[in-house]
């Protein structure tokens, strides 16, 4: 089955520890992203991947880390967590051909940090 | 940057038709996409458009005017699992190609 996986789901952490939130996605897909979505806020793109070793910064980077060593997998590091990195996250993938540009979402993780 | 703009709520009755307007302001534009998202679930894809018209898909059709800044999303034959935001998402060209940002989204209430 085609699918873009998230690993935890949920986490329960404290300020400082780092954790890392893993993205897998078994489409082949070049272009991967990782968003943030917040009560009024809406999802804001943190970090974006056009393919291997290319990655950019999208809104809201500030905090957060992502690396692109395989095509599939597109970890999103959080290096000292803060209680206002509290959220729900969302890791997508796309073909991203011209005709094609749908974006395929994990199931989220919602991250609580006190 | 982008700025985008979305009702925040609205209601609709079971078997009408409801419009839900987006407008933008942007440094650069590729396309224009509409996203359901249910409560406590991922956004799923609706639709993508790039050229100014209508694109029509069953019972959902979303219309962009790129002169305007302006798209909208129209569901035909309300159902009540049709309850659900609505998020309207521009991407950028340029130095912001392959940067999606999304509006605040519309949460759509459909009542018997």
């Amino acid at each position: 089955e085609a699918q873009v996986t998230q690993n935890p789901r949920y986490l329960i952490t404290v300020t400082g520890k780092k954790l890392t939130v893993t993205c897998s996605q078994n489409m082949n897909h070049e272009y991967m992203s990782w968003y943030r979505q917040d009560p009024g806020l809406g999802l804001r793109q943190i970090y974006y991947s056009m393919n291997v070793e290319v990655t950019d910064k999208g809104d809201v980077p500030e905090g957060y880390k992502v690396s692109r060593k395989e095509k599939r997998n597109f970890p999103l590091i959080l290096e000292s967590p803060s209680p206002n990195q509290t959220s729900l996250y969302f890791c997508a993938s796309s073909p991203y051909y011209r005709e094609f540009r749908e974006l395929f979402f994990g199931e989220g993780s919602r991250l609580t940090v006190l | 940057g982008q700025n985008i703009d979305q009702p925040t709520e609205m209601t609709a009755t079971e078997g009408a038709i409801v419009q839900i307007n987006c407008t933008y302001q942007t440094s650069g534009f590729n396309g224009l996409f509409w996203y359901q998202q249910h409560a406590g679930e991922a956004p799923t894809f609706l639709s993508y458009n790039v050229l100014d018209g209508l694109e029509e898909k069953g019972r959902f059709s979303s219309f962009l005017s790129r002169s305007k800044g302006y798209s909208y999303l129209l569901l035909k034959e309300l159902q009540m699992k049709d309850s659900a935001s609505y998020l309207c998402a521009v991407e950028g060209s340029g130095a912001g190609s392959y940067q999606l940002t999304f509006g605040k989204g519309t949460k759509l209430s459909v009542i018997p």
